[in-house]
């Protein structure tokens, strides 16, 4: 079992549409690190949380670590926000472990 | 602000060459320095990190090798490339003062031939 687990793998959203990926995690963190990575390859960091809520624009963040289970969402959905979402956790070390992805297609 | 530098972004080399990837960092003094791999259609993977001058650790066995000659400068090599090491390669910096933690270079995708 991997360390972190993201779902759905794959996702296909019509514009507009409210959209979560969740991602679990079964080890100790520091934090966890959502992030976007565009089919170039080039990665961006989107929140790095460690409790409660996070948001910036149309991107919502939540993290429950009693439950090792973290949220991102997107609301009124857009065509520019087809990406790869990652979920990562930061351990010791300051050292990430990396959810396989969410590939994320938003449809016009 | 703080910046990273990548190079090359893509890399097309013959099984048996060798490899230089260079990172550098600026706006930030000794970071905590990595080099993270994504081979096709697989996550990214840890290969190894820095937290200072000459200081560095592995987190998976392979024929690469890492050196941080400078505070600001992170270098992945082999001497010997396989088909295996094809792949995207990334840098990253971590700072605890930073809003997000980490800063990520652009990557270089790698193709051995």
């Amino acid at each position: 079992k991997n360390e972190v687990e993201q779902s759905p793998q794959n996702l296909t959203a019509q514009e507009g549409e409210f959209i979560t990926i969740n991602c679990s995690y079964s080890v100790g963190i520091s934090a966890l690190h959502w992030l976007q990575q565009h089919p170039g390859g080039g990665i961006v960091s989107l929140f790095m949380l460690s409790s409660g809520k996070k948001k910036h624009g149309r991107l919502i963040a939540t993290i429950n670590i009693q439950e090792k289970h973290s949220s991102l969402h997107i609301t009124a959905s857009h065509p520019r926000d087809s990406a790869v979402y990652i979920c990562a956790v930061r351990v010791y070390g300051n050292k990430l472990v990396f959810g396989a992805g969410t590939i994320l297609r938003v449809k016009s | 602000s703080q910046t990273i530098h990548q190079w090359p972004a893509t890399l097309v080399q013959p099984v048996g060459s060798p490899l230089s990837l260079e990172c550098t960092v600026e706006g930030t003094s000794n970071p905590n320095l990595y080099w993270y791999r994504q081979a096709a259609g697989r996550g990214l993977q840890l290969l190894f990190y820095s937290v200072g001058i000459g200081q560095i650790s592995s987190e998976v066995p392979q024929n690469l090798s890492a050196s941080r000659p400078q505070d600001r400068q992170f270098i992945l090599s082999s001497k010997k490339l396989l088909l295996s090491d094809s792949g995207f390669y990334l840098c990253a910096f971590f700072d605890s003062a930073f809003n997000y933690g980490y800063t990520f270079g652009s990557g270089t995708r790698l193709t051995v031939v």
